[in-house]
Formats: structure tokens, sequence, C-alpha cells
């Protein structure tokens, strides 16, 4: 079975740092192209990050360019996204999600909340 | 980057009748790789992640009830629930991978009326 399960957000200053985890089982984790997706209130789901299945492409959003970067050790089937200079307009759930077969996201975790404030 | 439009916001759809929400994307999604179109739709229910339900625009995912259907090409979607039933109850989102940034639709609320 697989499963995704997301670690790491909690209460931050704007300005601070977090690092989300996603642990990956139940499939191979260095087959997939993985993704962080959030969902903020009142804004709906946004893509934020991509990375390839060994880790040499990865994409971001622009509105986290700079500030966020995801990356992945498939020796541990864990992907990250750490995420620097954090601001208000940040907080929001943090989904781990996978690219299946076709490029969309066919397994999801349950996410992690991160919340942006003083 | 494409922006999806979804309509309507919310929808209230009486217990065994039709459903039908639309997705238009800012341009064509179309896929020239394989000729398909690159367009998703998700069910999010309270609590819960998002789950995949449609992708090429008109696969079913697996495990997912055949009263859930997906039509539509280039810059014109729809995601028809045949009959509704009431653990339809959720948030609709149309998601393109044609290009990034991956977008999604502002998302469209179904009830029961």
């Amino acid at each position: 079975e697989v499963q995704l399960v997301e670690s790491g957000g909690g209460l931050v200053q704007p300005g601070g740092s977090l690092r989300l985890s996603c642990a990956a089982s139940g499939f191979t984790f260095s087959n997939y192209w993985m993704h962080w997706v959030r969902l903020a209130p009142g804004t709906g789901l946004v893509w934020v990050s991509r990375i390839h299945s060994d880790g040499s492409i990865t994409s971001h959003a622009d509105s986290v360019k700079g500030r966020f970067t995801i990356s992945r050790d498939n020796a541990k089937n864990t992907l990250y996204l750490q995420m620097n200079s954090l601001r208000a307009e940040d907080t929001a759930i943090y989904y781990c999600t996978r690219s299946g077969i076709s490029p969309d996201f066919d397994y999801w975790g349950q996410g992690t909340l991160v919340t942006v404030s003083s | 980057d494409i922006v999806m439009t979804q309509s309507p916001d919310s929808l209230a759809v009486s217990l065994g009748e039709r459903a039908t929400i639309y997705c238009k994307p800012s341009q064509s999604v179309l896929c020239g790789s394989n000729n398909k179109n690159c367009l998703a739709w998700y069910q999010r229910k309270p609590g819960q992640p998002p789950k995949l339900i449609i992708y090429w625009a008109s696969t079913r995912e697996s495990g997912v009830p055949d009263r859930f259907s997906g039509s539509g090409s280039g810059t014109d979607f729809t995601l028809t629930i045949s009959s509704l039933q009431a653990e339809d109850v959720a948030v609709y989102y149309c998601q393109q991978y044609y290009s990034i940034p991956f977008t999604f639709g502002q998302g469209t609320k179904l009830e029961i009326k």
C-alpha cells in the first residue's frame, strides 16, 4: 500500500525557517517524480515544487522561488521541503504527492500544517 | 501561467440527480507527446487530502465509481456525476499538468439540495 507521511509543520514567526519531511513507503520511491502542493484558506490548491526521481531536476512556483528548496534522499525514501524567509501567506497545509505514470498526482499524504504568525 | 477557471463556485444537487462542473483553461492543454489532454480532476472531502478521480481528462482512476466521468478537449472540460450520492459531497478541482507551474482551478463546492 502506497503511503506518504508528512511531518515538520508547526508555528513559526515571519522570517523563520522550517523543514518538512515526507516519508514514503509501499512503492519504489526512486522511480517517481515527487511534489509539494499546499492548501491555504481562501486560496485553494497551489502547486509548490517538484523533483525528478533522481533529484537532478527541480522546479518551484514563482511565489516560493529563492526561499524554498525541494530535495530527496532515495536511500531513505524521504522527500524534503526546506522553507526559509517564511511569510504569513505561506500559511497552509502542505501535502506531499506523487506523479504516477501520467503526470497527475495519484497519491497524497495527509498533510502537515504550517502557520506563519508572530 | 495557465489559469484554470471552474464554474460554478458552488452547486447544490438533489440526491440521484446529475451534477456537472466545468473547467476552462486559459490555453489548450493538449499534450503533443501523446495527443491527450493533460487535465485531471480531484475530489477533496473535509479533513482529507485531495483524491485523484479523473486523469487525461476522461480516464477514471482505479476504484472510482463509474457515475463519475470526465470529458472535453482543448479549453473546455466537464466533470459529470451521473447520479449524486451523499458521499459525493466535496470540493472538486481541475488541474492542468501541461506546463509548469501546474495550476488548479479555484474549486467547486458540491452540496446536497
